[in-house]
C-alpha cells in the first residue's frame, strides 16, 4: 500500500505570494491533518480534514487555509506569504476520525518564502 | 492545554548501549500516545502507538510504556545501532481527537 505523498517536495516563494500544497492520504484514509515545523516551534498542528469537512484547526491566521476533496485529497493554501512562513509542512492521514487511530506522515513540503 | 516534555534534549552514546527517553504530558486525558522517529529533514515514521488502556508496546529493539496517570511515557531502545541516529518524537492525542500535541524531541547520536 502506499504511503502518504506530498507535492511538491521543495518549493521557494517570496513574501506577499500565495502557495497551495497538496497531499494523498493512504488509500481508505479519510482524516487529513496538517503540521508545521520549524525550529523554533517545533511540530504545530494546523488543521484536520474528514470528509470534506474542517474536524479541527490550530492557532494559526486567516491565511492558512485548506480544504479536502471527495477523494480524501487535501490541498492547504497559504496567502500573503510571510518570511516566518518557511518551514516543512507535513501532512498526516489516518482511517476514521470516529475514532483516534495512529497516524502516517508524509514525507513533507519544504517550504522556504525569501 | 496539553503541554509534551521530552528529557533529554540530546543524547549521545556508544553503540550498543540500552537507553531511555522520557515523556512527559500534562494532561492525563488522552486517547492516545505515538513515538515517531524523525531523520533530518525528513517526515516523520511511526514507531509505535500506544492506546490509553494499554501499559506497553514492543516492537523489535523497541519497547514504549505509558502511565496515563502520572503522565509519563518512556521509549527504550535496546542493543542501540548508528542506525538508530535521529531525532525521537513522542505525540499524544486527547479530547481534539486526531490532533497531535507534540514535545519538542530527543535527538539521539549513536557512535560507531
Amino acid at each position: 500500500k502506499a504511503g502518504v505523498t506530498q507535492t511538491p517536495r521543495y518549493l521557494i516563494k517570496t513574501r506577499g505570494q500565495q502557495v497551495t500544497l497538496s497531499c494523498s492520504p493512504i488509500s481508505g484514509h479519510r482524516s487529513v491533518s496538517w503540521y508545521q515545523q520549524t525550529p523554533g516551534q517545533g511540530l504545530q498542528f494546523l488543521f484536520e480534514y474528514f470528509s470534506e469537512t474542517q474536524r479541527n484547526k490550530g492557532n494559526f491566521p486567516g491565511r492558512f487555509s485548506g480544504r479536502q476533496f471527495s477523494n480524501s485529497r487535501s490541498e492547504m493554501n497559504v496567502s500573503t506569504l510571510e518570511l516566518g512562513d518557511s518551514a516543512l509542512y507535513l501532512c498526516a492521514s489516518s482511517p476514521r476520525a470516529d475514532t483516534v487511530d495512529e497516524q502516517f506522515f508524509g514525507p513533507g513540503t519544504r517550504l522556504t518564502v525569501l | 492545554k496539553q503541554e509534551v516534555t521530552q528529557i533529554p534534549a540530546a543524547l549521545s552514546v556508544p553503540e550498543g548501549e540500552n537507553l531511555v527517553l522520557n515523556c512527559s504530558f500534562t494532561d492525563s486525558a488522552i486517547y492516545n500516545l505515538q513515538w515517531f522517529r524523525q531523520d533530518p529533514g525528513k517526515g516523520l515514521t511511526s514507531l509505535l502507538l500506544i492506546q490509553s488502556s494499554q501499559r506497553e508496546q514492543t516492537s523489535g529493539r523497541l519497547n514504549a510504556s505509558l502511565d496515563k496517570s502520572s503522565g509519563r511515557s518512556t521509549l527504550y531502545i535496546a542493543a542501540s545501532q548508528p542506525g538508530d541516529s535521529a531525532t525521537y518524537l513522542c505525540a499524544v492525542t486527547g479530547r481534539d481527537g486526531n490532533k497531535l500535541v507534540f514535545g519538542a524531541g530527543t535527538i539521539l547520536r549513536v557512535k560507531s
